[in-house]
C-alpha cells in the first residue's frame, strides 16, 4: 500500500494559464474525491468518481474546472484560465467502496497540490 | 444539505493532560459514518478515528476516543495524555464530504 500520491506538489502559474493536477489513488480503491482547501479552512468538496464515472459535482466546480478518471485508476483535475481566487491546496482522496453507501467510506488523503496564481 | 460545526477555532492543552474537541453535525442521511482527521502544519490529512453511526458504542483508538450522541448529533473527540506530536488542526467529517472548519490544537510542554 503506497498511499495516495499527487503530482505536482507545488504549482505556481500566472493568471489566465491552464493547469492540470494528477492524483493516483491507493490501488484497488474504486472511489476518488477532489477537494479544495484554503488556509485555515476545512476541505471543500469538489467532485467524486466511482470507477470512471463522475457521480457528483459541487457547485464550486465552475465551468473552468474539469475532472476526469478515464480508466478508473488515476484522475486529473484541470483548471482553465486560472484566477487568483483559485489559489489553494487541492486535495485528492480515495476509498474502497463496499456494500454501504459512499457516506460510510473511509477516505485516505494524498499530500495535496498547492496552487499559487500570480 | 449537510452541515458540520466545530465551535472551537483554537484549543490549548498541557502535555499529558486531556482535551476534548467538539463537533456537531446535521444530516438527512440514514446510513453514515463520522470521522476525525488530523492535519499537522504543511502535512497530510491523517485519519484519527472513525465512528459508525449505527453503533451506540463509542469508538476508541489508543489515546483517542469519541463521545457520540446520535440524537443530539454531537461527535466530540477526546485526546488523553496529550503529546507534543498531537499539535495540529483537527477536522470533523460527517458522511461523504462535509468537513467542519477545524480546531487548531496547541500542546504546551
Amino acid at each position: 500500500d503506497t498511499g495516495v500520491s499527487q503530482d505536482p506538489r507545488h504549482k505556481i502559474t500566472k493568471r489566465g494559464q491552464n493547469v492540470t493536477f494528477r492524483c493516483d489513488p491507493i490501488s484497488e480503491h474504486n472511489r476518488l474525491y477532489w477537494y479544495r482547501q484554503t488556509l485555515g479552512q476545512g476541505p471543500e468538496f469538489l467532485t467524486y468518481f466511482q470507477n470512471e464515472a463522475q457521480l457528483e459535482k459541487s457547485r464550486l466546480l465552475s465551468d473552468r474546472f474539469s475532472a476526469e478518471r478515464p480508466k478508473g485508476s488515476f484522475s486529473t483535475l484541470e483548471i482553465q484560465r486560472t484566477e487568483q481566487g483559485d489559489s489553494a491546496m487541492y486535495l485528492c482522496a480515495s476509498s474502497l467502496g463496499g456494500s454501504g453507501t459512499v457516506s460510510t467510506d473511509t477516505q485516505y488523503f494524498g499530500p495535496g497540490t498547492r496552487l499559487t496564481v500570480l | 444539505a449537510q452541515t458540520v460545526t466545530q465551535s472551537q477555532p483554537e484549543m490549548s492543552v498541557q502535555e499529558a493532560e486531556t482535551v476534548t474537541l467538539s463537533c456537531t453535525y446535521d444530516t438527512s442521511e440514514s446510513d453514515y459514518y463520522l470521522f476525525w482527521y488530523k492535519q499537522p502544519p504543511s502535512r497530510q490529512m491523517i485519519l484519527v478515528i472513525r465512528q459508525e453511526a449505527y453503533k451506540q458504542q463509542n469508538a476508541t483508538e489508543n489515546r483517542f476516543s469519541v463521545n457520540f450522541q446520535k440524537a443530539a448529533k454531537s461527535f466530540s473527540l477526546k485526546i488523553s495524555d496529550s503529546q507534543l506530536g498531537d499539535a495540529a488542526m483537527y477536522f470533523c467529517l460527517a458522511g461523504k464530504s462535509t468537513f467542519g472548519d477545524g480546531t487548531t490544537l496547541t500542546v504546551k510542554p
